[in-house]
C-alpha cells in the first residue's frame, strides 16, 4: 500500500527554471493538497482541490500552479523558479477537506532555487 | 488572523521522561485539533479531538483539549528515543463556507539515551 508519492525527493533549479512536483495516491481520497515547510513557518496551504477537475488557491499560491485530471493525480508546477521558492514541498491526501479527517502526507520534496 | 502557537519550541529530556506538549490557538468557528509526528520525512497523524474534556489515548501517548481556554496539550509518558520528532498541531476552522486548517510551528523533541 503505497499511499502518497512524491517525485522527485530533491531537486536543485536556478532562478527561472520551471518543473513539476509530481503527487500520486493509491487511496481513492477526494480531497488533496500541497504545502510547503519552511524553518520556523510551519506548515503553509499553496493549493488544494476537492475532486478531479476541481482546485482552488491556499494561504501561499503565488508562482505556482495546479491541475487535477484524475483523482489519483496532483502535481505542482514551478512557473519561473525564485530563490524564496526554496523549501521543502508536501503532497497531502485525505477523505475529506480541512479540518474533516487527517491527511495523508508524502516524503517530501527538498527543492533549492539557486 | 487565525493563530496556532506551540510552547515550547524545543525541548530536550532524558528517556524515562514525561512531556507536556501544548498548543494554543485563536480561530473562528473552531472545528478541530489535529496532532501530528514528524520525523525525518513526512508527519504522521496522531489525534484529531473535536469535543473538549475528551481524552484520546494510544500507547504512551494522549491529548486532551479545552475548548473554554482554547488550548490542547500532548502527553508523552516514560519517553523512548524513538519518540524524538516535531510534534505538530493543526486547528481546523470554518468560516463563510470556507474550511481552514491552520498549522503550528511544532515542537521539537529530543529524548536521550
Amino acid at each position: 500500500n503505497a499511499g502518497v508519492t512524491q517525485t522527485p525527493k530533491f531537486q536543485v533549479l536556478k532562478t527561472g527554471q520551471s518543473m513539476t512536483l509530481q503527487c500520486a495516491q493509491d487511496m481513492n481520497h477526494e480531497y488533496m493538497s500541497w504545502y510547503r515547510q519552511d524553518p520556523g513557518m510551519g506548515l503553509r496551504l499553496i493549493h488544494y482541490s476537492v475532486g478531479a477537475g476541481i482546485t482552488d488557491q491556499g494561504e501561499v499560491p503565488n508562482g505556482y500552479n495546479v491541475s487535477r485530471s484524475t483523482t489519483e493525480d496532483f502535481p505542482l508546477r514551478l512557473l519561473s523558479a525564485a530563490p524564496s521558492q526554496t523549501s521543502v514541498y508536501f503532497c497531502a491526501s485525505s477523505l475529506g477537506q480541512g479540518y474533516r479527517s487527517p491527511l495523508h502526507f508524502g516524503n517530501g520534496t527538498r527543492l533549492t532555487v539557486t | 488572523e487565525d493563530k496556532v502557537v506551540q510552547s515550547p519550541l524545543s525541548l530536550v529530556v532524558h528517556e524515562g521522561d514525561t512531556v507536556t506538549l501544548n498548543c494554543s490557538y485563536e480561530v473562528t468557528n473552531f472545528r478541530s485539533l489535529l496532532w501530528y509526528k514528524q520525523e525525518k520525512k513526512a508527519p504522521t497523524f496522531l489525534f484529531m479531538l473535536t469535543s473538549s474534556g475528551i481524552e484520546k489515548k494510544s500507547g504512551r501517548l494522549s491529548s486532551i483539549l479545552d475548548k473554554k481556554e482554547l488550548f490542547s496539550i500532548l502527553n508523552i509518558t516514560a519517553t523512548q528515543t524513538g519518540d524524538s520528532a516535531v510534534y505538530l498541531c493543526a486547528v481546523g476552522s470554518s468560516q463563510g463556507g470556507s474550511e481552514k486548517l491552520v498549522f503550528g510551528k511544532g515542537t521539537k523533541l529530543t529524548v536521550n539515551p
